[in-house]
């Protein structure tokens, strides 16, 4: 199985500040065969499911603030967030989906400082 | 507007059987693979299984549920099931259904707002 590890487990921003999340695959998730990195992004609020934030780890979800951003490829990923906002408050999440099982980072709890 | 709707969860003694259900609009169903995922309280998330589009004859399981855990879906009714049976304690969890983008090696687009599955006598 691909095992996911996020960093930090938790964060603490200040409102206008910038938020990094990071994530490492314990195998590749890029497909050579389409040049894609099979690594997405999720936000969860409290008592909310998740919500898609970025795809093939680098794409935008519409609708999704331009604050949000995500890069890397391979093995190593980070999502990053501009500009905290004070609804930006939740767990964020990196999932796989290149190979099955497929499987999520441990999440990083994200708090205004 | 693409719609998930969980529901079937509800209190089950350990041993028992349980049947979500997760009622889909919004798109043409019988065209996108489909996940149930779940989340133990305070904890985060784990896959549980996949249906392929069309007929649905590929299905993968984790292996926390395989030979306990049933996916399937009904074109015809626009809806995805999950039947669970020998449940355990360690099986209590929120269960989510999410939508592919396609096939089964997609990212989870669209998620349900989730049913409550607690085992427990």
């Amino acid at each position: 199985d691909i095992v996911m590890t996020q960093s930090p487990e938790s964060l603490a921003v200040s409102q206008g500040e910038r938020a990094t999340f990071n994530c490492k695959s314990s195998q590749t998730v890029l497909n050579s065969a389409n040049n894609k990195n099979y690594l997405a992004w999720y936000q969860q609020k409290p008592g909310q499911p998740p919500k898609l934030l970025i795809y093939w780890a680098s794409t935008r979800e519409s609708g999704v603030p331009d604050r949000f951003s995500g890069s890397g490829s391979g093995t190593d990923f980070t999502l990053t967030i501009s500009s905290l906002q004070a609804e930006d408050v939740a767990v964020y999440y990196c999932h796989q989906h290149y190979i099955t099982p497929h499987t999520f980072g441990q999440g990083t709890k994200l708090e205004i400082k | 507007e693409v719609q998930l709707l969980e529901s079937g969860g509800g209190l089950v003694q350990p041993g028992g059987s349980l049947r979500l259900s997760c009622a889909a609009s919004g798109f043409t169903f019988s065209t996108y693979a489909m996940f149930w995922v779940r989340q133990a309280p305070e904890k985060g998330l784990e896959w549980v299984a996949t249906i392929d589009n069309g007929s649905g004859a590929k299905t993968l399981y984790a292996d926390s549920v395989k030979g306990r855990f049933t996916i399937s879906r009904d074109n015809s009714r626009n809806t995805l099931y999950l039947q669970m049976s020998s449940l355990r304690a360690e099986d209590t969890a929120i269960y989510y259904c999410a939508k592919s983008i396609g096939g089964i090696s997609s990212y989870y687009e669209y998620w349900g707002q989730g049913t409550l599955v607690p085992v427990s006598s």
